[in-house]
């Protein structure tokens, strides 16, 4: 089925490793974005990318690097994972300006940093 | 600053009680976005509803209504007669057309339907 996917659903790490949350869409949305949700705090924008090889800071960027060589691929990579990274991470996608379109949500990443 | 204030934590309700999920923005531009979406224990994120600064008219969605009032800054939400199934985690956001590409969520209003 089309959409947006995310893998893995559930990550376990120590601090210092890196690890990479993969995002996957289908409808060639050129918007795509990533958020961590932590109690409290609602969803917050760590980055997002408004084409291939376009992608820009948001709220949270900080220990986070993103790539996006291919539209429908948006990797969030942790170089190297702390405990406060431990959250849950969600890729999103819209198919218009971002400030028009609602956002399609994947079905989230846990990632726990012990 | 924050941009969208969902003041209401939590709220637990009986079921088929009516319950109004407040949400509170702040923006500057003429033009920009107001949306709603829906956790469920699940843990998705359903989209309800956008609405644009121009229109204001309430939106009525079977036993969902939208309340826009751009005197007040607020969106609110209101569901009537709740069923257990509304239970969930509900988000506001909203996103401004001058600077784009960004949403800014409340931090969420967690409701309860009591059976």
């Amino acid at each position: 089925d089309a959409g947006i996917t995310q893998s893995p659903r559930y990550k376990i790490t120590e601090t210092g490793r890196q690890v990479t949350l993969m995002c996957h869409q289908t409808w060639s949305h050129s918007y795509m974005f990533w958020y961590r949700q932590d109690l409290g705090h609602g969803l917050r924008l760590i980055y997002y990318s408004a084409a291939a090889d376009i992608t820009d800071k948001g709220e949270v960027p900080d220990g986070y690097v993103v790539s996006r060589s291919k539209t429908e691929n948006f990797p969030l990579t942790l170089e190297s994972a702390t405990r406060s990274q431990t959250s849950v991470y969600f890729c999103a996608s819209s198919e218009f300006l971002a400030n028009t379109g609602e956002l399609f949500f994947g079905e989230g990443s846990r990632l726990t940093v012990l | 600053a924050q941009k969208v204030t969902q003041a209401q934590t939590e709220i637990s309700v009986v079921e088929k009680e009516d319950v109004t999920l407040d949400c509170v923005y702040e923006t500057r531009d003429t033009t920009y976005y107001l949306f709603w979406y829906k956790q469920p224990p699940s843990g998705e994120l359903v989209f309800l509803i956008r609405r644009n600064s121009f229109d204001e008219q309430n939106e009525i969605s079977g036993r969902y209504s939208w309340n826009f009032q751009k005197s007040t800054s607020s969106f609110n939400f209101t569901i009537t007669a709740s069923q257990v199934v509304d239970s969930a985690v509900y988000f506001c956001a909203l996103s401004e057309a001058r600077i784009g590409n960004q949403f800014y969520f409340g931090t969420g209003t967690s409701l309860t339907v009591i059976p």
